[in-house]
């Protein structure tokens, strides 16, 4: 039982660059989210998805784009990186319950 | 909408003294309440949850915290802390069956253990 997996830990990009974060979870969780985490600004949510074909835009989702084809599977794209976008984020998952989260171990972004 | 405000940025702290870190939310609706620690470049671990029942609640490594609804707080506790509860600490919320079903953060406290 592997819980949230996120890949890569650390990426260093060019700004103007895209990539994609990859999160995978195999609890068959009904709820994933992205979160960025940013010094003294805590966890802010970009964009968060209630089940297969369901997404939704958080509070600071520009710039990044999801989509969830599988329950498994949510990436997050960024289609052009900026400096701003340099900052560590995580994925989790729950069940519709929201009483119990599973977060990954982050993935480090630095947009140079 | 639900927000969480957690009252300190930094809290320094001499070993073995006691220590209270603050956390207010504001919801419409019945909330989950969830106390986490960061340690340095290190993922988030969760210390404590709040989902019904007793009020108090206690946790891993000696914390405990108190849910006070008419207050709105959820206030993080402990009695002696160590040099090893150096950490950064979030307070979040979560909505029971919501749509988003997601967690709110606030913006995290810095505590800081001096010996």
């Amino acid at each position: 039982n592997a819980g949230v997996t996120q890949t890569p830990k650390f990426q260093v990009l060019k700004t103007g660059q895209s990539m994609t974060l990859q999160c995978a979870q195999d609890m068959n969780h009904e709820y994933m989210s992205w979160y960025r985490q940013d010094p003294g600004m805590g966890l802010r949510l970009i964009h968060y998805s209630v089940g297969a074909g369901i997404t939704d835009q958080g509070e600071v989702p520009n710039g990044y784009n999801v989509s969830r084809s599988t329950t498994e599977d949510f990436p997050l794209r960024l289609l052009s990186a900026a400096p701003s976008q340099t900052s560590v984020y995580f994925c989790a998952s729950s069940y519709r319950t929201a009483a119990h989260y599973t977060f990954g171990s982050g993935t480090r972004l630095t947009v140079v | 909408a639900q927000s969480v405000t957690q009252l300190d940025s930094q809290v320094p702290v001499f070993e073995e003294a006691p220590v209270e870190l603050r956390c207010n939310y504001s919801s419409s609706v019945s909330v989950y309440l969830f106390w986490y620690v960061q340690y340095p470049n290190q993922g988030l671990q969760l210390l404590l949850k709040y989902l019904s029942g007793s009020t108090l609640v206690k946790g891993i490594n000696g914390f405990e915290a108190e849910f006070n609804k008419s207050q709105t707080s959820f206030h993080l506790r402990k009695p002696s802390v160590h040099i090893s509860d150096t950490a950064e600490y979030f307070c979040a919320v979560s909505v029971y069956g919501g749509s988003q079903g997601n967690l709110i953060f606030g913006k995290g406290t810095k505590l800081s253990v001096k010996p």
